[in-house]
């Protein structure tokens, strides 16, 4: 079965570095793009990027442009999100999500909490 | 930029039917949006149910249908339980690689 398990998550200082991992088992992940989607405390949900199944086309969130990069390593079967300068309004649970032909998000993880405080 | 559209809450009776609504700061949705739902029960991660307007994810029960209302997309719930007590969140595609979550509705069965 499907599986993505995020991790990386912790407490960072405002304008340092994290990066987040999705480890993917279950399907051929090589086959799909992936996409982080984001959850501020109490809040809704935000998409932040998508990836495409070769790595070569990545799109972003006005919100985290240039500030964010996604990429994935598919020898390893694994989706990263490196986020830079962050800022307080970047905490919350991160999640990763498979994408189905661009239509939708068939699968989430279970999402891994990043804390943007000083 | 473009503003996807939720009503904040809704209420349903159980056994009733409710028809939630997802739509645009400017412009209306279609199909072309491929518009998907998801259910969101607190401490967990979203379930998807609906995409590409109305095909079901697989295993949702087809009491969850969706559709275009006019200039929106929609999500009927018909004979409401109440474990159907969730936020709901719809997505856009807006092209070029960009999606737009709405804002979610919180769906109360009383």
């Amino acid at each position: 079965q499907v599986q993505l398990v995020e991790s990386g998550g912790g407490v960072v200082q405002p304008g340092r570095s994290l990066r987040l991992s999705c480890a993917a088992s279950g399907f051929t992940f090589s086959t799909y793009g992936m996409h982080w989607v984001r959850q501020a405390p109490g809040k809704g949900l935000e998409w932040v990027a998508i990836i495409s199944y070769h790595g070569s086309n990545k799109y972003y969130a006005d919100s985290v442009k240039g500030r964010f990069t996604i990429s994935r390593d598919n020898s390893k079967n694994t989706l990263y999100l490196q986020m830079n300068s962050l800022r307080a309004e970047d905490t919350g649970i991160y999640y990763c999500a498979k994408d189905w032909e661009m239509v939708y998000f068939d699968y989430w993880g279970q999402g891994t909490l990043v804390t943007v405080s000083s | 930029q473009t503003v996807v559209t939720q009503e904040p809450s809704f209420s349903v009776s159980p056994g009733g039917t409710v028809t939630l609504t997802c739509g645009l700061s400017s412009g209306s949705v279609s199909t072309s949006h491929y518009p998907s739902w998801y259910q969101q029960t607190p401490g967990q991660a979203p379930r998807p149910l609906i995409y590409s307007t109305n095909t079901h994810s697989s295993g949702v029960p087809d009491r969850f249908s969706g559709s275009i209302l006019g200039n929106k997309a929609a999500l009927t719930i018909t004979g409401a339980q109440a474990d159907d007590e969730s936020d709901y969140y719809c997505v856009l595609y807006m092209g070029n690689g960009i999606w737009v979550f709405g804002g979610g509705t919180k769906l109360t069965v009383l």
